[in-house]
């Protein structure tokens, strides 16, 4: 059975900062893993989309990589900003049970003006 | 070009009641799913449907829940008889394909059961 973790659970950081964000997945068998965000209310939107196949997805200031075989996946926030004050969701697409993705708990991150 | 729109936002009902829950995906959009998100817990897959199919119901509790995608129209997943565990955020996303492309969320409906 997928399970998706996300460490750490809450962040915060002065603004400028660096940042990387955990996930790991017990099951390598995927088809895809999105990296979301969610303000407070809201639902979710989409940052990131790695297929399988590759090892990393950028755009702007986010930076994400896969490694499969590990099970793991980092989401890299640089020059951080108040703006990004948001939990981040990782979620796995399952093989075999396309388009059911797992989600992790998230990381509830907090930047500091 | 529009999202995924849901509605409503707000849902009170009580103990008993029927709960309608909306959602229109995005245009072009044929594959939609149901989250629910329960207060201090993850996002947990409820169905997924591809017009007027259902393909995967796994999430979805056996007994009041039920979901539907037709040929026109919204998809709307029905809660008969809701309890006070019901209470949580539902959330609609859509596709353009089942595994290549990224899921669009709607804002959810959040339902309360008093």
């Amino acid at each position: 059975k997928q399970e998706v973790t996300q460490i750490p659970a809450a962040l915060s950081v002065p603004e400028g900062e660096n940042l990387v964000l955990n996930c790991s997945f017990t099951d390598s068998a995927i088809y895809n893993l999105q990296w979301f965000r969610q303000d407070p209310g809201k639902g979710l939107t989409s940052l990131l989309l790695i297929q399988s196949s590759q090892r990393e997805q950028t755009s702007g200031r986010l930076n994400a990589s896969l490694d499969k075989s590990s099970g793991r996946s980092t989401l890299y926030i640089a020059a951080s900003q108040p703006g990004d004050s948001a939990t981040y969701l990782c979620a796995v697409s399952v093989y075999n049970q396309g388009g059911k993705l797992i989600f992790g708990q998230g990381t509830e991150l907090s930047v500091k003006p | 070009n529009a999202g995924v729109m849901q509605n409503p936002r707000h849902l009170v009902r009580r103990r008993g009641q029927e709960a309608r829950l909306r959602c229109s995906p995005m245009k072009g959009h044929s594959h939609v799913y149901w989250y629910r998100q329960l207060p201090e817990e993850g996002l947990k897959f409820m169905v997924y449907l591809q017009k007027e199919n259902i393909i995967d119901e796994s999430g979805m509790p056996k007994e009041r829940f039920s979901a539907e995608f037709p040929k026109e129209g919204p998809s709307i997943l029905r809660i008969q008889q809701v309890v006070r565990g019901d209470s949580a955020a539902y959330f609609c996303a859509s596709s353009l394909d089942r595994v290549n492309s990224p899921l669009h969320f709607g804002n959810g409906t959040r339902l309360t059961v008093t």
